[in-house]
């Protein structure tokens, strides 16, 4: 049984660097989240996709941040020019398309831990 | 805006103690709550999904209750085990204006059950 799986675990870089993360949802799932979280907190939503269509948009998602799911299978979020406060768990999550106001649960991947030196 | 808080953040209790973590949200217009854990540098697993037209749902020694008007869920946990130290989160799905909504998460509650 495969679930969500995100590469790289662990990213180092320096300030002023593009990163790049990719997530693998489980193969049935047309629904691909993604939340952003840092010590101690919540995670925070970013985006969604169904399918190739990215829904939805949070707020903190700023112009230096960019997420794509081509073919409706695996996605990418970069992250261009990082920043100190960039530094956070990145995670993906993936469920089934609802019916109405009934949610299929989302699914998470362990996440990619960024670190912006 | 939804806020989701959880009291408390942090929780020790001795093995085989029954326990209940609590979760409150602003906005009563949710579609579903969803109870997540999650272990120290991993991802959430999911626990429990209870949707807004349910009062409850159970999973082995788990049991989640949903009370819109109140605006509050409890996890109770029953016959704890070392092995369920852990974060436990609980995350509200609004949605609003057409959007098909997201998951607000509250900051969760850090469970130590010692032996």
């Amino acid at each position: 049984d495969t679930g969500v799986s995100q590469d790289p675990r662990h990213k180092i870089t320096k300030r002023g660097q593009n990163v790049t993360f990719r997530c693998d949802p489980i193969s049935e799932h047309n629904r691909l989240y993604w939340y952003r979280q840092t010590l101690g907190q919540g995670p925070e939503f970013l985006t969604y996709f169904q399918n190739e269509a990215q829904l939805e948009k949070s707020r903190l998602l700023s112009d230096r941040f960019s997420a794509e799911r081509p073919k409706g299978s695996f996605s990418t979020l970069e992250i261009q020019r990082t920043e100190q406060g960039d530094s956070a768990m990145y995670l993906c999550a993936s469920s089934l398309a609802g019916l109405g106001r009934v949610n299929q649960p989302q699914h998470f991947g362990d996440g990619t831990r960024l670190s912006i030196l | 805006k939804q806020e989701v808080t959880q009291i408390p953040a942090a929780l020790s209790v001795p093995e085989g103690e029954n326990l209940v973590l609590n979760c409150s949200f602003t906005d009563s217009a949710i579609y579903n709550l969803q109870w997540f854990r999650q272990d120290p540098g991993k991802g959430l697993t999911s626990l429990l999904l209870i949707q807004s037209s349910q009062r409850e749902q159970t999973s082995g020694r788990l049991n989640a209750s949903l009370d819109k008007s109140s605006g509050r869920s409890t996890l109770y946990i029953a016959a704890s085990q070392p092995g369920d130290s852990a974060t436990y989160l609980c995350a509200a799905w609004t949605g609003h204006g057409g959007s098909q909504g997201n998951l607000i998460f509250g900051k969760g509650t850090k469970l130590s059950v010692k032996p």
